[in-house]
C-alpha cells in the first residue's frame, strides 16, 4: 500500500517568508511525527500528534513553528517568517494505532528539503 | 551531552568484514531501543527493534545492555549493500512516542 507522503519534495524560499509543509500519513496510522534533520546533523524531534491532538510539542524550536492536523489524517508544519537556520530536511513519519506509544515502527516519509535563502 | 551518542565514523570496511556499531544512551528510563538505516538522502527505515535478550536477523545481530546503557550493532559478512548510515533509536515510552535519534554511523563497504 501507499507510504507516507509528503509534498513539497523541494522548498526553497527567502528569509521572512512563511512555508507550510504537508505530511499525509499511512492510512489509518493514528500516530503520527514530525522531526527535522539539519545537515551533518542527526534527527531532531519536533511534535507528534495522537489523533488531532498534540500531546508533545516539546521540540517546536520556536513559536514560529507551528503544526496541525486535521481528521486524524493530514498534518501540516508551518514555519513563519523563516531563517537561513531554518533550512533543513523535514520528516514526517506515522506509526499504526493499538501499540504502545513509541514501541511501534514508525515509517517514514521521503522528506521536504527546506532551503532559506 | 547528547541523549543518544554514537561513533560517526565513517567506517570503511572491505567485502566480507565483520563490522560492530556501539550507541550508549543517558536515559535510564528508556524502555525501547531500535536500529535504523538511512541511505544517502533518503528517509530512515527500521533494520530491526532491539530486545533485553538480544536478537538477530540474518547477517545482523542486535544486543542490548541496560546495566551499561548500551546498544550494539553487529553486521557479519557485509556486501555493498550494507553501505550507509546506521542510526541507534531509543524511546522512553513515559515522554511520549517521540524517537531519541544518535548521530548516526557511517559505513562504506569496499570491493
Amino acid at each position: 500500500g501507499a507510504g507516507v507522503s509528503q509534498s513539497p519534495s523541494n522548498k526553497v524560499t527567502e528569509k521572512g517568508k512563511d512555508v507550510e509543509l504537508r505530511c499525509d500519513p499511512i492510512s489509518g496510522h493514528t500516530a503520527l511525527y514530525w522531526y527535522r534533520q539539519s545537515l551533518g546533523q542527526g534527527l531532531e524531534f519536533l511534535i507528534y500528534f495522537q489523533g488531532n491532538s498534540a500531546p508533545d510539542k516539546s521540540g517546536l524550536p520556536s513559536d514560529r513553528f507551528s503544526a496541525e492536523r486535521t481528521g486524524g489524517s493530514v498534518s501540516t508544519l508551518t514555519i513563519q517568517r523563516t531563517q537561513q537556520e531554518d533550512s533543513a530536511v523535514y520528516l514526517c513519519a506515522s506509526s499504526p494505532p493499538g501499540g504502545r506509544m513509541g514501541t511501534d515502527t514508525q515509517y517514514f516519509g521521503p522528506g521536504t528539503r527546506l532551503t532559506v535563502l | 551531552r547528547k541523549e543518544v551518542e554514537q561513533d560517526p565514523g565513517p567506517f570503511n570496511v572491505p567485502e566480507g568484514a565483520t563490522v560492530a556499531f556501539n550507541c550508549t544512551y543517558s536515559n535510564s528510563a528508556s524502555q525501547s531501543f531500535f536500529w535504523y538505516r538511512q541511505d544517502c538522502r533518503k528517509e530512515p527505515k527500521l533494520l530491526m527493534s532491539v530486545y533485553s535478550s538480544g536478537n538477530e536477523d540474518g547477517r545482523f545481530t542486535a544486543q542490548l545492555n541496560r546495566a551499561s546503557q548500551y546498544i550494539s550493532l553487529l553486521i557479519r559478512d557485509s556486501k555493498l549493500s550494507d553501505s550507509a548510515t546506521y542510526l541507534c533509536v531509543v524511546n522512553n515510552p513515559n515522554q511520549g512516542g517521540k524517537l531519541i535519534f544518535g548521530q548516526g554511523t557511517e559505513l562504506s563497504v569496499k570491493p
